[in-house]
């Protein structure tokens, strides 16, 4: 099975700086035949679901503010927010989607500094 | 506007059944795999199951095969998850989840419900 590792777990940002959320998977989710990251990110604000940011790695979902990129490729894997706003407080989690089981990390807590 | 609207959940007994629903609407619903995460108070996310656009492909983590069994009615627009032998570890949120992709296996998940809570205890 694949684990996928989050890291931090918690970080607190001033209001218009930089965050940067790592993921690292137990093994390559990049599938060659169609050069893909099987790689998807989520925020997750208190007492709602989650809400799909990045789906390949680096795609972003429709009305996802730009200030929300992905990268990364094979085992790691970054989700950046790059001015970092008040209603960005919440859980991020990313999620491989490669094989079953499906997995997602353990998430990663951002606040406001 | 896609819905995801989850049912039956509550309170039960070790060892005891629930069977939670997933009514959707908005979109063809029969074209997509669906699947349920869930999430244990406070905790993070977990997969549990997803179906196939026909409901003959099924997948569940080991943490629930053998007892959980995934189904779906395509008539009625409504994803379903049985549930028995259930233990105290499976507390948790329950979210009916969509697949944005037409294959017949599960990737990521685009729509998401509010969560049906299921709570095991004595």
């Amino acid at each position: 099975d694949i684990v996928m590792t989050q890291s931090p777990d918690s970080l607190a940002v001033s209001l218009g700086e930089r965050a940067t959320i790592n993921c690292k998977s137990s093994q390559s989710i990049f599938h060659s035949p169609n050069n893909k990251n099987y790689l998807a990110w989520y925020q997750q604000k208190p007492g709602q679901p989650p809400k799909l940011l990045i789906y390949w790695a680096s795609t972003r979902e429709s009305g996802v503010p730009d200030r929300f990129s992905g990268s990364g490729s094979g085992t790691d894997f970054t989700l950046t927010i790059s001015s970092l706003q008040a209603e960005d407080v919440a859980v991020y989690y990313c999620h491989h989607y490669y094989t079953i089981p499906l997995a997602f990390g353990g998430g990663t807590k951002v606040e406001i500094k | 506007e896609v819905q995801l609207l989850e049912s039956g959940g509550g309170l039960a007994q070790p060892g005891g059944s629930l069977r939670l629903s997933c009514e959707a609407s908005g979109f063809t619903f029969s074209t997509y795999v669906m699947s349920w995460v869930r999430q244990a108070p406070g905790k993070g996310l977990e997969w549990v199951s997803s179906i196939g656009v026909s409901g003959g492909r099924t997948y569940y983590a080991d943490s629930v095969k053998g007892r959980f069994t995934i189904s779906r009615d395509n008539s009625k627009n409504t994803l379903y998850l049985q549930m028995s032998s259930l233990r105290a570890e499976d507390t948790a949120l329950y979210y009916c989840a969509k697949d944005p992709l037409l294959y017949d296996s599960p990737h990521y998940f685009d729509y998401w419900g509010q969560g049906a809570l299921v709570t095991v205890s004595s």
